[in-house]
């Protein structure tokens, strides 16, 4: 059975704190890990795949990591606005055509000014 | 390109009443589509899924089911909501050989 775990539940940092967001994975076969982003009372948004050991992906102050066990979000000097919940999800070769996802339960970020 | 959408997008209802809720998706073809819940502070619960017109898996048995009568449209229906039902619904889409989910903005579900 494929598990997500993400670490830490929450984070407070100030404004211009860099950190990391840890997800950590078992899976089968790995067919892609995703990142999204999602606010209060909205629906997740995408914010990155990387499908394979070693794959880097950036996006503004976003950083996104994977080694074969874990992914990393890295945040550097990060804003108000980046506060959220960040949700991490695995999809697993097993599962075909269906391409289900599972998800952790996410990190919910704040950042203070 | 292509959009995502639920209604309604916050839905009360006493226990025992019925339930409908629909996604419909814009600017692709042949798509998976999914119901997700999600309970406050959690992550996301896989529902149902479907691979194509009248093809539904689900993940987790409960009083909820879902049809797609239409390419691009999924809905979540029950006959009769129980006060456990209430939470936030979202609909995802994976166009055909892809394999980013996009969600939709979802339902605030409150069963009363």
């Amino acid at each position: 059975e494929d598990q997500v775990t993400q670490s830490p539940e929450a984070l407070r940092l100030q404004e211009g704190e860099s950190s990391s967001l840890n997800c950590s994975y078992t899976v089968s076969g790995l067919r892609g890990l995703f990142w999204y982003r999602q606010d209060p009372g909205k629906g997740p948004e995408f914010l990155f795949t990387l499908y394979s050991a070693g794959e880097e992906k950036e996006k503004e102050r976003l950083k996104a990591t994977l080694t074969k066990k874990e992914s990393f979000l890295h945040i550097t000097a990060p804003k108000p606005e980046d506060s959220a919940t960040y949700l991490c999800a695995v999809g697993d070769l097993s599962s075909g055509s269906a391409r289900q996802l599972t998800f952790g339960s996410g990190t919910q970020l704040t950042v203070l000014p | 390109s292509q959009t995502i959408h639920q209604w309604p997008a916050t839905l009360v209802q006493p226990v025992g009443s019925p339930l409908s809720l629909e996604c419909t998706v814009e600017g692709t073809s042949n798509p998976n589509l999914y119901w997700y819940r999600q309970a406050a502070g959690r992550g996301l619960q896989l529902l149902f899924y479907s691979v194509g017109i009248g093809q539904i898996s689900s993940e987790v048995p409960q009083n909820l089911s879902a049809s797609r009568p239409q390419d691009r449209q999924f809905i979540l229906s029950s006959k009769k909501l129980l006060l456990s039902d209430s939470g936030f619904y979202l609909c995802a889409w994976v166009g055909q050989g892809k394999e980013t989910q996009y969600f939709g903005p979802g339902t605030r579900l409150l069963v009363l």
